[in-house]
């Protein structure tokens, strides 16, 4: 499976569009582009995913460009309960047998 | 969907002892992982399972490690002579059913080894 990278930090005003961005220049062309995040002590929560189109769930978008080289997570109005380390992940149809999660980006929601 | 469940929460044990893990999936998920987690670092694939069957380890599997999903239903990942190396979160997921997209985690099992 393709790797990613991330930024390993970044802030976000309370209230404010929360926008992480993920490259995953090698990325083939049936690997799905996932997200998942993790809060402190618990098990990573899925949030979205997608293969070309633009995704938007109830709790956040996802946009990937056009050549897939790179997508961007969006969370509308960042909560507190919003700080975690988000994992951006690509993955073959079959399963996660091969994926990477990295070390993701940490978010820091500030009131 | 009572989400997946991790047993225990928390273990301490002396380096050299054997340790043994449970999950429990979501009841209709055929397939499990198992994942190990270091301080900072991402979730690292060790195992996995369809069914009864397991169709996949990791390298960082070593022969120390052994695991099982009898009857597909619950797993078990066992450690023997335990290393220090070897404390960390162990995160057990399950897929399937009708969402066969998505992993569900448990809240995973803290190993520390003394």
């Amino acid at each position: 499976d393709a790797k990613t990278t991330q930024p390993p930090s970044m802030d976000c005003a309370e209230g404010r569009a929360a926008n992480l961005p993920c490259n995953h220049s090698t990325i083939s062309g049936n690997e799905y582009v996932y997200w998942y995040r993790q809060i402190h002590s618990q098990g990573p929560q899925y949030i979205i995913h997608g293969l070309k189109n633009n995704e938007t769930n109830e709790m956040a978008s996802l946009i990937i460009t056009e050549d897939r080289k790179s997508s961007t997570l969006i969370l509308p109005h960042a909560t507190l309960r919003d700080t975690a380390v988000y994992y951006c992940i690509v993955r073959i149809p079959e399963g996660y047998q091969k994926v990477t999660f990295g070390t993701g980006t940490k978010l820091q929601v500030i009131p | 969907d009572t989400g997946v469940s991790q047993d225990p929460r928390h273990k301490i044990t002396k380096r050299g002892q054997n340790v043994t893990f449970r999950c429990d999936p979501i009841s209709e998920h055929n397939r499990l992982y198992w994942y190990r987690q270091t301080l900072g670092q991402g979730p690292e694939f060790l195992t996995y399972f369809q069914n009864e069957a397991q169709l996949e380890k990791s390298r960082l599997l070593s022969d120390r490690f052994s695991a099982e999903r009898p009857k597909g239903s619950f797993s078990t990942l066992e450690i023997q002579r335990t290393e220090q190396g070897d404390s960390a979160m162990y995160l057990c997921a399950s897929i399937g059913g009708t969402a066969n997209e998505k992993l569900f985690f448990g809240s995973g099992t803290q190993l520390s080894v003394l």
